[in-house]
């Protein structure tokens, strides 16, 4: 079946603007989570959404930071007003029983 | 909260060599503990994972060990091949589920044909 999907795969931004950035999780996965990779860094978690529970939101890192899950499927990412240290890939996984899948990730460039 | 050191950052073998990947964790209620694999430019993905209830696992040329009383666990890969270049990342979680995932910095291999 189809995996994560992520969109855009890349997205260039200027220092300021606001971005968004989806996530399509594998259907049926109740959990979803959001992570940042710097480059040729380790994966920092961001976000963590589980079913109908408030989501986890320990690993943000600044409330320029914030991400929907809309109907327990789709996720969005928002970074408002985007500065160059956001550069990074951002990857999506969800989760059913035990395994985390991840996505190929959107590759953010904050000019 | 959880942490977990991987050792070493990169490794660089001949190719039929082995390979050992080193993780330590500090929760000692750790007790899930997956590696994934992440090829230049792609996503992570899962290539062998291993629960607080077995010491070993094994999967053809891949074998993950686990210490629970060092609160360490390490990746062994046999007989090299040059596909198996890649960043290794290890990670623990504190339930069987993987609801937490805490990982290591990252470990990059890279076998030289």
């Amino acid at each position: 079946g189809a995996g994560v999907s992520q969109s855009p795969s890349n997205k260039v931004t200027e220092k300021g603007k606001d971005v968004e950035l989806r996530c399509d999780p594998i259907s049926g996965h109740t959990a979803l989570y959001w992570y940042r990779q710097s480059l040729g860094q380790g994966l920092e978690f961001l976000i963590y959404f589980q079913g109908n529970s408030a989501p986890d939101k320990s690993g943000l890192p600044s409330d320029r930071f914030s991400a929907e899950r809309t109907g327990g499927s789709v996720s969005t990412l928002t970074i408002q007003r985007t500065q160059q240290e956001d550069s990074a890939v951002y990857l999506c996984a969800s989760r059913q029983e035990g395994t985390q899948y991840f996505g190929p990730g959107t590759r953010l460039t904050v000019l | 909260g959880e942490n977990v050191e991987q050792h070493p950052s990169t490794l660089s073998v001949q190719e039929g060599d082995s390979a050992v990947i080193k993780c330590t964790y500090s929760d000692s209620a750790s007790n899930y503990f997956p590696w994934y694999k992440q090829e230049l430019g792609k996503r992570p993905q899962l290539i062998i994972d291993i629960r607080s209830n077995v010491g070993e696992k094994k999967d053809q040329r891949i074998a993950v060990t686990l210490n629970k009383t060092a609160k360490h666990f390490s990746l062994h890969i046999t007989e090299t091949q040059p596909e198996d270049s890649a960043v290794y990342f290890c990670a623990a979680s504190k339930d069987n589920a993987g609801n937490m995932l805490t990982f290591g910095g990252g470990t990059r291999l890279m076998v030289k044909p």
